[in-house]
């Protein structure tokens, strides 16, 4: 069973890089034709998706964030990584990884992470 | 990007009776090559992931009960609880992926 677990800091600066790695277990990034998400929940809020990225490289980013966000994929870790530059308070929230069930286009998500806690402050 | 609403807030429903969640979207989320709304549902309990239990508007996820029903097309969206069970409780989501995955902003269901 496919298995998903962020891993990172949970306090970051305001102005700086958030940078957030998930773990996938029991499937290989590597072979798989799925594509790996992030979407985030401020505390007691709605969900907003991040973005997409697939082993080769290809990402696909919310319009909103676009500017900031920089996914990848790093297959001999079976990992893959979120960047999100020049972070304000706004930023905070929870941040989930996900799979993303489509193929050629963003589909629903059947496996997350459980989670982490990311806050931006001084 | 297609905004998604949803109503109500929150509901309170009687063990045992049915929970009606809505959920609108601004543009059609109808995929004309195959016919299929791209309207997905989530649960999520305190603490816990969202859960998906429905895609498709209509498929319910493998191991979903069957008291969880979606409906609806187009732009115009519900997720119908048969008989509310205690363990029920939690805010649902309504996504649609018909373009850039957008999520309605959560109904809350209570006993």
């Amino acid at each position: 069973q496919v298995q998903l677990q962020e891993s990172g800091p949970g306090l970051v600066k305001p102005s700086q890089t958030l940078s957030l790695t998930c773990t996938v277990s029991g499937a290989s990034i590597g072979s798989s034709d799925f594509h790996w998400t992030w979407i985030r929940q401020p505390a007691g809020k709605g969900l907003e998706w991040i973005g997409r990225v697939h082993t080769t490289g290809n990402s696909y980013y919310n319009p909103s964030l676009q500017s900031r966000v920089t996914m990848s994929v790093d297959p001999s870790k079976n990992q893959f990584s979120l960047n999100l530059r020049s972070v304000t308070a706004a930023d905070t929230a929870i941040y989930y990884c996900a799979r993303d069930e489509g193929l050629a286009v963003p589909r629903w998500f059947e496996r997350w992470g459980q989670g982490t806690l990311v806050i931006v402050s001084s | 990007d297609i905004v998604m609403t949803q109503s109500p807030d929150s509901l309170a429903v009687s063990l045992g009776e049915r929970a009606t969640i809505n959920c609108k979207s601004s543009k059609s989320v109808l995929l004309y090559s195959n016919n299929k709304n791209c309207l997905a549902w989530y649960q999520q309990k305190p603490g816990q992931p969202p859960k998906l239990l429905i895609y498709w508007a209509s498929i319910r996820e493998s191991g979903v009960p069957d008291r969880f029903r979606g409906s609806g097309s187009g732009t115009d969206f519900t997720l119908t609880i048969s008989s509310l069970q205690a363990e029920d409780v939690a805010v649902y989501y309504c996504q649609q992926y018909h373009s850039s995955p957008t999520f309605g902003q959560g109904t809350k269901v209570e006993i």
